[in-house]
């Protein structure tokens, strides 16, 4: 099946620091999601990209759909301690039903 | 707007026993719907998903089977479990407009087998 490389894998840093995290595909992506999941919950959606060079945020958030649609990446500034969680990207092929999903980035933030 | 709904939250079953973990969702028509799997700490393990009354599609060979009775409700059943079904299973819909596509999660329900 399709491979989602997300990176890194978990991240500690200090508030206030920014962030970055990425995944990249073999295969063309339509649509990238991003989620964050908090402990025992579902995973919410933080930002929706469809287009190639699309770039969006959503307040301390930032994601871009890559030029190439095989990578895209999420970028938060100024890491607050609430920002601690579990990242996943997720990809749809053109025309297909399912998303795929990244392993997550586990981000730690230290107050 | 939409909501999706998971029933139980948690549930702790016996190994051999049957399993009947409900979905539905609200103010959307003719979802696509999904059941994901998540071990403790890691990603989500597409199960099934569907696109109409009827329609399955299987992911992963196991004990598990899916039903979709209704177009707004998704059921994941087994009638046996295993301690390797012990999990956190999420439920997910999304709309089907092609190109811009966006799915969304249940709270989920956390099972363990014992």
């Amino acid at each position: 099946g399709q491979q989602l490389n997300q990176s890194p894998q978990s991240m500690f840093i200090q508030e206030g620091e920014d962030v970055s995290m990425n995944c990249t595909s073999s295969s063309i992506f339509n649509t990238w999601l991003w989620y964050k999941q908090d402990p025992g919950e579902g995973p919410v959606l933080l930002i929706a990209l469809y287009k190639a060079g699309e770039l969006t945020s959503n307040g301390r958030l930032t994601a871009q759909f890559g030029i190439t649609r095989k990578d895209s990446f999420l970028n938060i500034s100024a890491s607050i301690p609430s920002d601690v969680g579990i990242y996943f990207c997720a990809g749809q092929l053109r025309n297909f039903n399912k998303f795929y999903f990244g392993s997550g980035t586990k981000l730690n933030v230290k107050p | 707007s939409q909501t999706i709904h998971q029933w139980p939250a948690t549930l702790v079953q016996p190994v051999g026993s049957p399993l009947s973990l409900e979905c539905t969702v609200e103010g959307t028509s003719n979802p696509n719907l999904y059941w994901y799997r998540q071990a403790a700490g890691r990603g989500l393990q597409l199960l099934f998903y569907s696109v109409g009354i009827g329609q399955i599609s299987s992911e992963v060979p196991q004990n598990l089977s899916a039903s979709r009775p209704q177009d707004r409700q998704f059921i994941l059943s087994s009638k046996k479990l295993l301690l390797s079904d012990s999990g956190f299973y999420l439920c997910a819909w999304s709309a089907r407009d092609r190109g811009t596509d966006t799915q969304y999660f249940g709270p989920g329900t956390r099972l363990t087998v014992l």
